[in-house]
């Protein structure tokens, strides 16, 4: 069983649409994390959320906001979407402690036309 | 700040060969951890193997990295390669200060018959 789940596996959006992606984890960890991965620039690290609290953001957009309704959730809410947009969005999570390594979940391709 | 370089961004090796991946970093903090994730196509990235230790090499499915603080270098080697270990092949760091990983751009592993 996938221990980190992520969705829709795929999704195609309509240019100033907004679409919300979805991430749970079942690791028991306390710490969540997006990342984005596109031709352009591998794995850049978005949010990172402790708690349910936000604790880092590398986003430079506001139209990129974190959601967390559960410990174990963290969703993406993309609005007034781009093809600039268009990558794999990547949840992660990791337990508490300096220097934990991540978990993935399997990715959201998001497609922007 | 902190970053991870690698320098290859594609890597083709025959198989049977060995290969070895560079990657040198640049960080402030004495206590952080490395780490090699791997990618398979259309997966998400699953950590192949993790070294805080100066001087001590870690291996992991035939894959060994030694991180030597004196050249800030944490390069993966492997003996013999597979058909199998075709993949993305990401470097990291992990900041102690916010357990944030940084991922360098990755190199992409072909081993070819």
């Amino acid at each position: 069983d996938p221990k980190i789940i992520q969705k829709p596996k795929y999704l195609v959006a309509v240019t100033g649409s907004e679409k919300i992606l979805i991430c749970e984890q079942y690791l028991g960890h306390n710490a969540m994390y997006w990342y984005r991965q596109s031709a352009k620039k591998p794995l850049e690290f978005m949010f990172s959320y402790s708690y349910q609290k936000l604790m880092d953001n590398q986003t430079a957009s506001s139209r990129f906001q974190p959601q967390s309704s559960k410990k174990n959730h963290l969703d993406l809410q993309i609005t007034a979407l781009k093809p600039d947009d268009s990558a794999t969005y990547f949840c992660a999570s990791s337990p508490p402690g300096q220097n934990s390594d991540y978990t993935f979940g399997s990715g959201t391709r998001l497609l922007v036309i | 700040g902190d970053s991870v370089t690698q320098t290859e961004g594609l890597v083709t090796v025959t198989e049977g060969l060995p290969v070895m991946l560079n990657c040198t970093y640049q960080t402030a903090y004495s206590d952080v951890a490395f780490f090699w994730y791997v990618q398979y196509l259309n997966e998400a990235p699953k950590l192949l193997l993790r070294s805080s230790t100066d001087n001590k090499r870690t291996e992991h499915q035939g894959f060994h990295a030694t991180l030597h603080k004196s050249s800030s270098s944490f390069h993966l080697q492997k003996s013999s390669v597979q058909l199998s270990d075709s993949a993305l092949y990401y470097c990291a760091l992990s900041d102690p200060s916010n357990n944030r990983i940084f991922f360098g751009d990755g190199t992409q592993l072909v081993v070819k018959p």
